[in-house]
């Protein structure tokens, strides 16, 4: 499986937009882009993911480069409970056709009131 | 019900011990996975079961006993442990494999059994 390359953290101003950069250089035509977040003390929690287009739902959008080696996760409106650990994720599926995820070090991202 | 549930919250075992960690889930997922996870580090997964038959096992020691004895159920048995243990073991089930639901590629944890062997 692809890894990814995360900064260990952030900061970003509640009201704003929060922009968090994964480097996945290595991922390979059929593995996806997935994106985690984990709040203290809580099991993670799946956000978005993607395999060539940008995708967007009601928690984030996500930004695949063209040639697929980097993506950005955005989250449009940042809010005090955004405040996490957020973990992008390239996977593929087993022969068995069940997920493989292998977890970064992730991004603690902190939102400043 | 789009919850997975593992019990007990909290565990302190002693190294003879045999205890076991439970996890239940009834949303019609065919997946379920282990996943150990140190204090302030990334989850690692453990285990995949897909169909109640384990299907990724990533060299986890025979120490840590994996069982699905049905589709909604995941135990992990825990015998002669050590303290380097002490973890969040989190669980986790996917849709993958439901027939007729599209893949998400989303998991679904609970929120962990916190671990501690003394």
């Amino acid at each position: 499986d692809a890894k990814t390359t995360q900064p260990p953290s952030m900061d970003c101003a509640e009201g704003r937009a929060a922009n968090l950069p994964c480097n996945h250089s290595t991922i390979s035509g059929n593995e996806y882009v997935y994106w985690y977040r984990q709040i203290h003390s809580q099991g993670p929690q799946y956000i978005i993911h993607g395999l060539k287009n940008n995708e967007t739902n009601e928690m984030a959008s996500l930004i695949i480069t063209e040639d697929r080696k980097s993506s950005t996760l955005i989250l449009p409106h940042a809010t005090l409970r955004d405040t996490a650990v957020y973990y992008c994720i390239v996977g593929s599926q087993s022969n068995f056709g069940n997920e493989k995820l292998t977890f970064g070090t992730g991004t603690r991202l902190t939102i400043i009131p | 019900d789009t919850e997975v549930t593992q019990t007990p919250k909290h565990l302190v075992m002693g190294m003879t011990n045999k205890k076991s960690l439970k996890c239940e889930q009834h949303m019609g997922h065919r997946a379920m996975y282990w996943y150990k996870q140190k204090a302030k580090k990334p989850p690692e997964l453990m285990f995949v079961y897909s169909y109640e038959k384990l299907s990724i096992n990533e060299s986890v020691p025979s120490r840590f006993s994996p069982e699905c004895p049905n589709s909604s159920l995941l135990n992990l048995h825990l015998h002669a442990l050590q303290p380097e243990d002490s973890a969040l073991y989190l669980c986790a089930s996917s849709p993958q494999g439901r027939p007729g639901l599209i893949n998400t590629g989303e998991l679904f944890f609970g929120e962990g059994s916190r671990l501690t062997v003394l």
